[in-house]
């Protein structure tokens, strides 16, 4: 079974430019997350969706950030414009949805420059 | 604040020894642990978790062990291989209507030494 797709896996752009990252959850995951990951740091939530709903985006920077998930399984978070401070990896991971707590699993990442 | 951490950054073994990583953790509300590895450009990985009700789970070469009374986590993992190179990070989450939402711990860097 094919895990969590992300791409592209890296990107280097300058500052002021727009960006965007793709993700393809894992078949079947109805809930999906972005979370972003500083350099020697763990991954923090940006936002997550149950199926094409953002349930949870009080962790997203609204004034440039924004993610959609049109028809609930792929989705994309773009950033614009993106500055210095944007530079990170961000990770995709989908789970099952339900009550109880259930195993997120994680994408490789985009590695985003900022220069 | 409440936040989740380690005590250390570091960590270097001989191949063969056993392992033991660290996590503190500050917020006692927190009822849900789990360890992830993660191996350089991937994602984290799903190793073990334990719920607040018990104080020990031992999964394949891994265990883990909760302290709820000083509010400490640790991962021990038997018999360490070079395969096990990786950071690994804790996290928590709690229950309730937030309990897919988890805090992450900055991380321990494992090295392992053939």
């Amino acid at each position: 079974e094919a895990g969590v797709v992300q791409s592209p896996r890296y990107k280097i752009i300058e500052k002021k430019q727009p960006v965007a990252f793709w993700c393809n959850p894992i078949s079947g995951h109805n809930t999906l997350y972005w979370y972003r990951q500083n350099l020697g740091q763990g991954p923090e939530l940006l936002i997550r969706y149950e199926n094409e709903e953002a349930v949870d985006d009080s962790q997203l920077p609204k004034d440039r950030f924004s993610a959609e998930r049109l028809k609930g399984v792929d989705s994309t978070l773009k950033i614009q414009p993106a500055e210095l401070g944007d530079s990170a990896v961000y990770l995709c991971a989908s789970s099952l949805p339900g009550q109880r707590y259930n195993e997120q699993f994680f994408g490789p990442g985009t590695r985003l420059t900022v220069l | 604040g409440e936040s989740v951490g380690l005590h250390l950054p570091t960590l270097s073994v001989q191949e063969g020894d056993n392992s033991i990583i660290n996590c503190a953790y500050s917020n006692s509300a927190s009822d849900y642990f789990i360890w992830y590895k993660q191996e350089s450009g991937k994602g984290p990985q799903f190793i073990i978790d334990i719920r607040s009700n018990m104080d020990k789970r031992q999964g394949q070469r891994v265990t883990v062990l909760l302290n709820k009374t000083v509010k400490h986590l640790s991962l021990q993992i038997a018999a360490t291989q070079p395969g096990d190179s990786a950071v690994y990070f804790c996290a928590e989450s709690r229950s309730g209507g937030s309990n897919y939402k988890l805090t992450f711990g900055k991380g321990t860097l494992l090295t392992v030494n053939p």
